[in-house]
């Protein structure tokens, strides 16, 4: 079975300040798949950024920036110097095979406030 | 520029009515889905369509049924609506199961209240 954790309910940041998205994830599969959605105020589900359980790199885009670790089964997610606009809900997904058929983590509630 | 364009935005049933949500998507995408998405839940599938004429039931099917009309069209059926269904309701789609470098599109969401 699949599981996607995302411990961090809700987080609060000053704005500059810098924010880690927390994501464990557990499945059985030696392919997957891992995503970011964004999710902002007017509900719609953005995506951030796929990776495949073979490419370890990092990735950096603008001010976000992603750190997977196969060791300890983690795709963490940093926004650095947060800005009010980043304020939204983000979800961390699995997939074993399909861009579309996604375990979705809770979620975590990033507030960014002035 | 539409995208996934999902019908109707809001709704308010009552238990026991039945009612369909409807998808679309102008992207020639050959895989959707539908997600349901509840407070503190994150999103669950419900049912997906890998291609034209095939469904296929997700994590939490039940109460639910589904038709891919069209490669375009596909639309969830709520056939005796319950309190537990209320929910936003997101559709997806994808250009093909196992997409390398394509990304995954969801409509705007229909918020849906059984009273």
């Amino acid at each position: 079975a699949q599981k996607v954790t995302q411990a961090q309910t809700e987080i609060s940041v000053v704005e500059k300040e810098d924010v880690t998205l927390d994501c464990v994830y557990e499945t059985r599969d030696t392919t997957y798949y891992l995503f970011w959605y964004k999710q902002p105020p007017s509900g719609e589900l953005v995506f951030l950024i796929r990776r495949n359980s073979f490419d370890e790199q990092n990735e950096i885009s603008g001010r976000y920036s992603w750190n997977f670790q196969k060791s300890t089964s983690s795709f963490n997610f940093t926004i650095t110097a947060s800005q009010v606009v980043d304020s939204a809900v983000y979800f961390c997904a699995l997939s074993p095979d399909s861009w579309g058929k996604l375990q979705f983590g809770a979620g975590t509630q990033v507030v960014v406030t002035p | 520029n539409a995208g996934v364009t999902q019908t109707p935005k809001f709704q308010v049933l009552k238990t026991g009515q039945s009612m369909t949500l409807q998808c679309a998507q102008d992207m020639n995408h050959n895989s959707m889905y539908w997600y349901r998405q509840d407070p503190g839940m994150g999103l669950r599938l419900i049912y997906y369509s890998a291609s034209e004429g095939t469904t296929d039931k997700g994590e939490v099917p039940n109460g639910y049924n589904v038709s891919r009309l069209n490669k375009r069209e596909f639309s969830l059926r709520l056939e005796s609506a319950a309190p537990s269904q209320t929910s936003v309701y997101f559709c997806a789609s994808s250009y093909q199961p196992q997409g390398p470098n394509t990304e995954a599109f969801f409509g705007q969401g229909t918020r849906l209240t059984v009273v």
